[in-house]
């Protein structure tokens, strides 16, 4: 079964410049997580998609972040413009639904340095 | 609110027991898990509980006091491979069923 798949995995951008990340999570999988992860500490939520729709952005930091999962499979998170403290991995993650015993999988991630 | 604390770092030695603790408080607690992280890898899933008492699995085990908030990962026959970050994380129904992870605790296996 192929797993959760994010590209790049690595960006280096300039401050105030912007960039995208993508992925398609496990096949059948209908939860998708974005997830921020700072050097040294625990991953961090962003949003949570249920199919298309929004469950969860409340930590988005919305002047800056957005995502879509537009056709309820592959999503895009975007940093627009993007600011030093935004240097992260971005893990992408899913699961089969949001029931207690679903596990969530993770993908490799995408480190963004910004410069 | 929620909150996870775990220890930031560990050390133990090759072939040797080690028991990494990971106390909660959250308002819609939903089952806790445990993962591994290796160094520039993403988190894969070790183990889950949802009930009080011990999973095991293999080398791992993990028990779970919903009660006391308290959570522990055990690590027997420690082997060099385990040397990793491991992730405490807590699902919460009153947080859109979240995964709301702790800050990780960094274990090194020395020889």
């Amino acid at each position: 079964e192929a797993g959760v798949a994010q590209s790049p995995r690595y960006k280096i951008i300039e401050k105030r410049q912007s960039v995208a990340f993508w992925c398609n999570p496990i096949s059948g999988h209908a939860t998708l997580y974005w997830y921020q992860q700072i050097l040294g500490q625990g991953p961090k939520l962003l949003i949570q998609f249920q199919n298309n729709g929004v469950v969860d952005d409340s930590q988005l930091p919305k002047d800056r972040f957005s995502a879509e999962r537009l056709k309820g499979v592959d999503s895009t998170l975007k940093i627009q413009p993007a600011k030093l403290e935004d240097s992260a991995v971005y893990l992408c993650a899913s699961s089969f639904d949001r029931g207690s015993g679903n596990t969530i999988y993770f993908g490799e991630g995408s480190w963004l340095t910004v410069v | 609110g929620q909150n996870i604390d775990q220890p930031t770092e560990m050390t133990a030695t090759e072939g040797a027991i080690v028991q990494i603790n990971c106390t909660y408080q959250t308002s819609g607690f939903n089952g806790l898990f445990w993962y591994q992280q290796h160094a520039g890898e993403a988190p894969t899933f070790l183990s889950y509980n949802v009930l009080d008492g011990l999973e095991e699995k293999g080398r791992f085990s993990s028990f779970l006091s919903r009660s006391k908030g308290y959570s522990y990962l055990l690590l027997k026959e420690l082997q060099m491979k385990d040397s990793a970050s491991y992730l405490c994380a807590v699902r919460d129904r009153d947080y859109g069923q979240n995964f709301v992870f702790g800050p990780g605790t960094r274990l090194s296996v020395l020889p």
